[in-house]
């Protein structure tokens, strides 16, 4: 079975644009979760969607942005991009919320020029 | 609040030889502990998790990692290192009373481990 997928791998982008991340889930996953994994730090949570609804957020601006579709594919969305926004972003799955286990995908590289 | 310490940058170990890797967490209600390893430009790979039941959990490649209520630890550990076990290991945790949706994980800043051969 396929794992999580994220695309793109790599993004380049300058100060001020905007950039939309994508993560498909483990088939029968119905819940997305999106890291933000700064250089030299463990990732950090950004927001948690199940069944198509956002049901946690972590401390991020509200120039992050998410959705997810009713296939539970979702995006990740950043606005008037900043330098401190390069950083690896992760999308997780699980089959429920509660204590299933998190499976990532390989991450997509965001470098903000 | 939910936080993760993982008191050491970098361990190194001879290959063959037992390894630890230290963690330490804090929660308000009971913890679900997890450990991941990250290899170069790749995403989170888990290697096991405890939720409940017996302090010690067997997972992936052999590494296994032990509960203490009382010290609030969560060390990773492997009786016999590999060199291909080198790569940086992450411990997180979620509280069980962090409810109303805010299921993320919160982790640690990472331990690289370095297997010499």
């Amino acid at each position: 079975d396929a794992g999580v997928t994220q695309s793109p791998t790599h993004l380049i982008k300058t100060r001020g644009q905007h950039v939309t991340l994508r993560c498909s889930p483990i088939s029968g996953h119905k819940s997305v979760s999106w890291y933000q994994q700064v250089l030299g730090q463990g990732p950090q949570f950004i927001f948690q969607y199940y069944e198509k609804e956002e049901r946690g957020r972590g401390n991020f601006p509200d120039r992050f942005s998410a959705r997810q579709f009713p296939n539970y594919s979702s995006e990740l969305n950043v606005n008037a991009l900043l330098l401190g926004d390069s950083a690896l972003y992760l999308c997780a799955s699980r089959e429920d919320r509660g204590t299933d286990t998190q499976y990532f995908g390989p991450g997509t590289r965001l470098t903000v020029l | 609040a939910q936080s993760v310490a993982q008191p050491e940058d970098q361990v190194n170990v001879a290959e063959g030889n037992p390894l630890t890797v230290k963690c330490t967490y804090s929660v308000s209600g009971n913890p679900y502990l997890f450990w991941y390893v990250q290899y170069p430009n790749r995403g989170l790979q888990f290697l096991l998790k405890y939720i409940t039941g017996d302090n010690l959990v067997k997972g992936s490649y052999g590494f296994e990692a032990e509960f203490n209520k009382s010290q609030t630890s969560f060390h990773l550990k492997k009786p016999s290192a590999l060199v291909s076990d080198s790569a940086l290991y992450f411990c997180a945790v979620r509280d069980s009373l962090s409810g109303g949706g805010a299921d993320g994980l919160t982790f640690g800043k990472g331990t690289h481990l370095i297997i010499q051969p």
